[in-house]
């Protein structure tokens, strides 16, 4: 069946240390999302792509990099400059224009624990 | 910038009785509106898009209605059962191609 994986489930990062979260997708999707979600509010766009080796900052990119050198693949790297990035993050993918609905698929999300 | 709020942010109800979750909007040039369910600890399930053109979109129980103008949508689920109890959340793309998201309605359905 085609999705989103993300990996890990679970990760615990100590103070001052870069993390990187994965996301992988066999959906043939061009456009990628990174989104953090905190208790009782939206999700918060951090990063998107619309298109293999570019990719435009979201609402809150600070202390955040990404990378989009495979379709397939959109991975996040939570570095030492985001200060408070204890979160549940979410990456995402949207349908071609063209080919249906045009709706978002989720993958099942990293939970990121500062230690 | 596109506003999105879901009211009410929880909801308890008895098994059987129908559910109603409201979603307003700020801006009304979007491009769809979208549905979603979350499980705790999990990602996001969608249930239905609507499209800018359209007034409702229908899936077994599920009925979703879109008054553009107004800024509004409203999930229906019909004859609740203990399984729906989750995290709702309504989610407004616009032509940007990006999703602006609401907090949420945490329903519980009481067997």
């Amino acid at each position: 069946d085609g999705g989103i994986t993300q990996s890990p489930k679970y990760l615990f990062r100590k103070e001052g240390q870069n993390v990187t979260l994965s996301c992988e997708q066999n959906l043939n999707h061009d456009a990628m999302y990174w989104y953090r979600q905190d208790p009782g509010q939206g999700l918060r766009l951090i990063y998107y792509s619309q298109i293999v080796n570019d990719f435009q900052k979201g609402d809150i990119a600070e202390g955040y990099s990404v990378s989009r050198e495979k379709k397939e693949s959109f991975p996040l790297t939570v570095t030492s400059a985001q200060k408070n990035p204890t979160a549940f993050y979410l990456c995402a993918s949207r349908q071609p224009a063209g080919q249906g609905v045009h709706g978002y698929t989720f993958g099942s999300g990293t939970r990121l624990t500062v230690v | 910038k596109q506003e999105v709020t879901q009211i009410p942010a929880a909801l308890s109800v008895p098994e059987g009785e129908n559910l109603v979750l409201n979603c307003s909007f700020t801006d009304s040039a979007i491009y769809n509106l979208q549905w979603f369910r979350q499980d705790p600890g999990k990602g996001l399930t969608s249930l239905l898009l609507i499209q800018s053109s359209q007034r409702e979109q229908t899936s077994g129980r599920l009925n979703a209605s879109l008054d553009k103008s107004s800024g509004r949508s409203t999930l229906y689920i019909a004859a609740s059962q203990p399984g729906d109890s989750a995290t709702y959340l309504c989610a407004v793309r616009s032509d940007d191609y990006k999703l602006s998201f609401g907090a949420g309605t945490t329903v519980t359905v009481r067997a």
